[in-house]
Formats: C-alpha cells, sequence, structure tokens
C-alpha cells in the first residue's frame, strides 16, 4: 500500500499560472481532503470531498476548484496563481464511520512558491 | 461548533525530561479525538485516538493521552523525551454529523540535549 500519494512534491510559479495538485490513495477510503499549511496558521481545509461525486467548500476555498475523479483521485487546481497561495499543501483520506470521520491518513506534501 | 485549543506554540524541554503537550475542546464529548505528529518536510501522521473504549490511550513511540470528561482535556505525554521526538504534535477531534475534524494550530516541540 502506498497509501497517499501527492505530486508534484515541489512547484515554482509565476502569478496567473495555473497548475493541478494530484491526490491519489489505495485505501478505499470515501472521504479526501485538501489542506494548505502556512507558518503560525496550523492547517486550513479548502476543500473537501465526503464521498465520490461530491465536493464541498472549506475554510478557505478562494482561487481553488477541485475535482473528484473517481473514488481514489482527488485534485486541487490553482486556476491564476497568486503570491498569497504559496503555501504547503496535503492531500487526506479517511474512512467515515457513522455521521463523523476516522483517522485521516496524509501524503507528503506539495510546496508550491508563487513568485 | 466544535474547536479544539492548543495552550503553547511552543514547548521547550530537556532530553530525557517528561513531555506534556495540552489539547482542550469545546463542551461536547466528540466521538473521537486524535494527536498527530508532524516530522520536518513530512506529512500528519497518527501518534495515537481516543474511541471511548478507554480514557487512557497508549500511542506509538512511548507517548499516551488521558481522556478526562470534566476538563474537557486529552493531554498528550511522554515520561522522557528523546531528540527524534522533536516535531510539530497536532491535536483534533472529529464530531457526530460533520465528516470535517476540527485541528488546533499545533505545538511545535523543541528537545535540548
Amino acid at each position: 500500500n502506498a497509501g497517499v500519494t501527492q505530486t508534484p512534491k515541489f512547484q515554482v510559479l509565476k502569478t496567473g499560472q495555473s497548475m493541478t495538485l494530484q491526490c491519489a490513495q489505495d485505501m478505499n477510503h470515501n472521504s479526501m481532503y485538501w489542506y494548505r499549511q502556512d507558518p503560525g496558521m496550523g492547517l486550513r481545509l479548502i476543500y473537501y470531498s465526503a464521498s465520490e461525486g461530491t465536493t464541498d467548500k472549506g475554510e478557505v476555498p478562494n482561487g481553488y476548484n477541485v475535482s473528484r475523479l473517481n473514488k481514489r483521485e482527488f485534485s486541487l487546481r490553482l486556476e491564476s496563481a497568486a503570491p498569497s497561495q504559496t503555501s504547503v499543501y496535503f492531500c487526506a483520506s479517511s474512512v467515515k464511520r457513522g455521521t463523523s470521520t476516522d483517522t485521516q491518513y496524509f501524503g507528503p506534501g506539495t510546496r508550491l512558491t508563487v513568485l | 461548533a466544535q474547536s479544539v485549543t492548543q495552550l503553547g506554540s511552543h514547548v521547550s524541554v530537556s532530553e530525557g525530561a517528561l513531555v506534556l503537550l495540552r489539547c482542550n475542546y469545546s463542551s461536547s464529548v466528540p466521538p473521537y479525538l486524535f494527536w498527530y505528529v508532524q516530522y520536518p518536510n513530512q506529512g500528519l501522521q497518527l501518534l495515537l485516538k481516543y474511541t471511548s473504549a478507554a480514557t487512557l490511550v497508549k500511542g506509538i513511540n512511548g507517548f499516551e493521552a488521558e481522556f478526562k470528561k470534566s476538563e474537557t482535556s486529552f493531554h498528550l505525554t511522554k515520561p522522557s523525551a528523546h531528540m527524534s521526538d522533536a516535531a510539530e504534535y497536532f491535536c483534533a477531534v472529529s464530531k457526530g454529523g460533520s465528516y470535517i475534524p476540527t485541528f488546533g494550530r499545533g505545538t511545535s516541540l523543541i528537545v535540548h540535549p
């Protein structure tokens, strides 16, 4: 089991460029998440997908779009990158337990710099 | 709304000393409470979790946490710190009726030789 994989590991963009961050999990989890992590801000949820075919906004969705391509894959797109989107991005997945969620499994992260 | 408070953004201890990282959650008892650890340049990984089966939970690397309902706390402890314990630690809760866990801001553990 590879767990949660993310590509790319590092990326440098110029302001206005677009890119897609890829995430895949091989644990047959229902739920998937995208977070960003900035110094002193902890983890902030961008978007999540509680199950295949559904996506919902999190705390900081502006400037991002997502696609739940299938049960395994959940991508994050920056349509027009801005320096404020310089951050480390983490994808996570988890199993639903009743009306709650169990342990989250995180990918290794993508370090994005927008110049 | 459920909230999680981690007291102290940085905790500094000497190698061999007791580690105590504090976590408090808001009033409603959540189904799950978690501690995650993040080593430098890595993603988060589960250290331990509370699921109501036992109030004292043992995790990896000698860490444990005690759920105290009366204090709405889930503090993380380790009797003797190692240099390898230096990392960021996050407390999180999952609440019923939501698939979005709530994370604390994190506590950076610094271990001095």
